[in-house]
């Protein structure tokens, strides 16, 4: 079964630091790009970040650079996003996902296919 | 950045009813557009991925049509289970925006 479960989700006092990992299985983690998109309380989605499938090319919002990193461990098969500098405008469910990049009939398509669930970070004091 | 707005932002509908939501970019993404379905509390699922391609699993009644700037999402015969808010995507470039929304109530 395809799974992708996001842990370390908290309580978080402005300023500090978190890190959230995403488990994946199911699938084979180091073929795909993946995604941190991101919900605050009430409100729409906003992507975060992306990585290639080595790590080799990263984006990231532009509220976010310098502040977030994202990261993977194939071997893991785990996705990671560092948080630094949190403010009370990073609370949100963040969704870990599976973005998909492919070419078909030399036509390409670019699309999230897979989420998990969220977890929760709050920013307050 | 790209943006995208959606329209409208709130539709109230019957069950059977043919619903059009809108999706328009500020400017040109060629087809680089999805739909997804967010239910309360649930992640979202995608519906349609390159403006009209569904993706596997999700029923007919769905449909995306557009090109450039304009793109829309149909649904042919609202179900009860298609009460639920709605997002356009677009990956023409970074950074990766999303619409702001259309919320798909019962009337």
């Amino acid at each position: 079964e395809v799974q992708l479960v996001e842990s370390g989700g908290n309580l978080v006092q402005p300023g500090g630091s978190l890190r959230l990992s995403c488990a994946v299985s199911g699938f084979t983690f180091s073929s795909y790009w993946m995604s941190w998109v991101r919900q605050a309380p009430g409100k729409g989605l906003e992507w975060v970040a992306n990585i290639k499938e080595d790590g080799s090319e990263k984006y990231y919002v532009d509220s976010v650079k310098g502040r977030f990193s994202i990261s993977r461990d194939n071997a893991k098969d785990s996705l990671y996003l560092q948080m630094n500098s949190l403010t009370a405008e990073d609370t949100a469910v963040y969704y870990c996902a599976r973005y998909i990049r492919r070419r078909d009939s030399s036509k390409d398509y670019y699309y999230v296919d897979l989420w998990g669930r969220g977890t929760l970070v709050t920013v307050s004091s | 950045d790209i943006q995208l707005t959606q329209s409208p932002s709130f539709l109230s509908a019957s069950v059977g009813e043919r619903v059009t939501i809108t999706c328009r970019a500020s400017q040109g993404i060629s087809s680089y557009l999805a739909w997804y379905q967010q239910k309360p509390g649930k992640a979202p699922e995608l519906l349609i991925y390159g403006t009209s391609t569904l993706q596997s699993g999700v029923p007919s009644r769905f449909s995306g049509s557009g090109s450039g700037t304009e793109f829309t999402l149909t649904i042919s015969s609202l179900q009860p289970e298609d009460f639920a808010t709605y997002y356009c995507q677009q990956f023409k470039s970074y950074p990766l925006t999303f619409g702001g929304g259309t919320k798909v109530e019962i009337k």
